[in-house]
């Protein structure tokens, strides 16, 4: 089955603490996507990736690396992790990066900073 | 202001009504209109796609585009209790890649 995967699904962690999130796709997609999701301020890009070794920063990537070693996977790594970085977060994969190519979602993973 | 502003509801209807759903944007630059479906405790995923001004329609669903105006919709006719979900609207830029912005989503329950 063609999907996006995340683990972990829940994680509760404290200030400071480094953690990763990871990202695995089957489908082959040179374009991968982080995103959070708030409350009143929707989803927000983080870091995506064009293909391996090809990074760049979205709209809010204080806080928050990345790495693409291998076309699969993309996993978010924070190395401090703070309160307000209390969110929802997705990934997200295309085939391609142009412009119309639809983005898959994974199941997101709900991460809680105390 | 917001790239793409829309209201977040929650709308309740009955089972059976037709929904209509609403982003504005205020860039003229974004080309390229989705809506995405949320249910809850899962990841968005793809609804609607269209890039040109006009109607487009899928079994029970329609999306409506109207660029003049930066307005875009979707309309869900005989709505069903497995409607109820949260409704994204999505947009991109010609030449920005993939980089999708979105829209706060709208809450919508069908009741029975």
């Amino acid at each position: 089955e063609a999907q996006v995967t995340q683990n972990p699904r829940y994680l509760i962690t404290v200030t400071g603490k480094k953690l990763t999130v990871t990202c695995s796709q089957n489908m082959n997609h040179e374009y991968m996507s982080w995103y959070r999701q708030d409350p009143g301020l929707g989803l927000r890009q983080i870091y995506y990736s064009m293909n391996v070794e090809v990074t760049d920063k979205g709209d809010v990537p204080e806080g928050y690396k990345v790495s693409r070693k291998e076309k699969r996977n993309f996993p978010l790594i924070l190395e401090s992790p703070s309160p307000n970085q209390t969110s929802l977060y997705f990934c997200a994969s295309a085939r391609l990066a142009g412009s119309t190519d639809t983005q898959y979602f994974g199941p997101g993973t709900r991460l809680t900073v105390l | 202001q917001k790239e793409v502003e829309q209201d977040p509801g929650p709308l309740s209807v009955p089972e059976g009504a037709i929904v209509s759903l609403n982003c504005t944007y205020s860039n003229s630059a974004f080309q390229y209109f989705m809506w995405y479906r949320q249910y809850s405790r899962k990841g968005p995923e793809l609804l609607m796609y269209t890039y040109s001004s006009g109607n487009k329609e899928d079994g029970r669903f329609t999306a409506q585009v109207d660029k003049s105006s930066k307005y875009i919709s979707l309309f869900i006719r005989d709505s069903q209790p497995s409607d109820s979900a949260t409704y994204l609207c999505a947009i991109k830029r010609t030449g920005g890649g993939n980089k999708l912005t979105f829209g706060t989503g709208t809450q919508l329950k069908v009741e029975l």
